[in-house]
């Protein structure tokens, strides 16, 4: 496994229309997170995951947002009627997530970068 | 609330050494991490302290006084290759909180 990957690395889309982003993490990683990163800032958190259930959602999260793990596997970031202000790099990450782990390390996915025009 | 402060920007000189500083308020930790980011790149991860004290690995180091809340990064030996975003992130949680990472720049 070479690591977090994610799909498309690039995508423009027109305001108003749905895109859907897919993560694919690290094979024995059971958590995945979602961040969306805009340029010269650090990454904002958005959600994460424990195998297939969504624990953690930011508040900053509009509901145009959705996010799904369905098999604990691969995520996939749906944004509906996209906005100019989505625009940003979205980025992946995963860790393994087992119990009893105090600190749990992420590791980063190259990102889908998304220009709403 | 959770805050998290580092400098924008920093200028080092190849084969110098510069200190990055951190500092954060969150309302819990589990650990601090340190990530170099390359412009148009994921974070990569770089090291993380959990207790006080100093983490050395290589050229790189990492500092954590958690009383204080503060960290700092060390780069030895500075090479162009170098020149990125550092970006610290704390561990609160579940998930961790990015400060708005410090701009390096290194200069021949």
């Amino acid at each position: 496994d070479t690591g977090v990957s994610q799909n498309p690395r690039h995508k423009i889309t027109k305001r108003g229309q749905n895109v859907t982003f897919r993560c694919d993490p690290i094979s024995e990683h059971n958590r995945l997170y979602w961040y969306r990163q805009t340029l010269g800032q650090g990454p904002e958190f958005l959600t994460y995951f424990q195998n297939e259930a969504q624990l953690e959602k930011s508040r900053l999260l509009s509901d145009r947002f959705s996010a799904e793990r369905p098999k604990g596997s691969f995520s996939t970031l749906e944004i509906q009627r996209t906005e100019q202000g989505d625009s940003a790099m979205y980025l992946c990450a995963s860790s393994l997530g087992r119990a009893g782990l105090t600190t749990d390390t992420q590791y980063f996915g190259p990102g889908t970068r998304l220009t709403v025009l | 609330g959770q805050n998290i402060d580092q400098p924008t920007e920093m200028t080092a000189t190849e084969g110098a050494i510069v200190q990055i500083n951190c500092t954060y308020q969150t309302s819990g930790f589990n650990g601090l991490f340190w990530y170099q980011q390359h412009a148009g790149e994921a974070p990569t991860f770089l090291s993380y302290n959990v207790l006080d004290g100093l983490e050395e690995k290589g050229r790189f180091s990492s500092f954590l006084s958690r009383s204080k809340g503060y960290s700092y990064l060390l780069l030895k030996e500075l090479q162009m290759k170098d020149s990125a975003s550092y970006l610290c992130a704390v561990s609160g949680g579940q998930n961790f909180v990015f400060g708005p990472g410090t701009r390096l720049s290194v200069l021949p």
